[in-house]
């Protein structure tokens, strides 16, 4: 079992709506949780960070915790064409700097 | 500001060769990870580098792998016999010391191994 979990999608939604994407891990003392955006073809690029329950907005992304549920998500508000892509959730190992991530779901925003 | 710079960006290699990827983080960033990438296993982490000295190569697959960091400014992964098998797409990133969760990758190697 992978120790990060997501649904590969692909996840449709309209422009201008939100976007929910999910992540589960499976290691109870992880501690800090990021989400990246990967265009298909590129890199991974960060979008947030997290490491206390509940919710981290910036701007139009929120990243929730809730650690009780080994549960992160990532929301995107007033989703846009350019949003389309896959987004990578990751946690870290322990306390260096290790990152495990999840196989990524993809996002189609659809004008 | 120059990110993170891989080379080659695609290889093309038969089975058995070595084949060597080499990478130069951000200037004065003081972490630099080896990351592997397939559609079967998604993104893993190979081995990280602080300072220049491997601090958890957990993630190297066998010992046909191995990876260097010279200096501040360079580092390689070798693969000595390829197989196909080791086909993917190879990224390195690097990260600063006082914000190391962020992680700047590199635009990544394909390597293909016929």
């Amino acid at each position: 079992q992978k120790e990060v979990e997501q649904n590969s999608g692909p996840l449709s939604v309209p422009e201008g709506a939100i976007a929910s994407l999910n992540c589960t891990y499976s290691d109870r003392g992880s501690q800090s949780f990021f989400w990246y955006r990967q265009y298909s073809g590129k890199s991974p690029e960060l979008i947030m960070f997290i490491y206390s329950n509940g919710d981290k907005e910036d701007g139009r992304f929120t990243a929730q915790l809730n650690k009780a549920s080994q549960y992160v998500s990532l929301l995107i508000r007033d989703s846009q064409p350019s949003d389309s892509a896959t987004y990578l959730c990751a946690v870290k190992k322990d306390s260096g700097y290790a990152l495990n991530f999840g196989k990524g779901t993809s996002l189609l925003v659809t004008p | 500001d120059a990110g993170v710079i891989q080379s080659p960006r695609h290889e093309v290699t038969e089975m058995g060769q070595e084949v060597t990827l080499r990478c130069k983080p951000i200037s004065g960033h003081d972490y630099l990870f080896w990351y592997r990438q397939t559609m079967m296993r998604g993104l893993e982490l190979l081995i990280y580098f602080n300072n220049n000295v491997p601090i958890d190569d957990s993630g190297m697959p066998e010992d046909r792998f191995s990876a260097k960091m010279p200096n501040a400014s360079f580092s390689t992964l070798k693969i000595q016999p390829s197989e196909p098998r080791d086909s993917a797409v190879y990224f390195c990133a690097s990260s600063a010391l006082l914000s190391a969760d962020t992680q700047y990758f590199g635009p990544g190697t394909r390597l293909t191994v016929l």
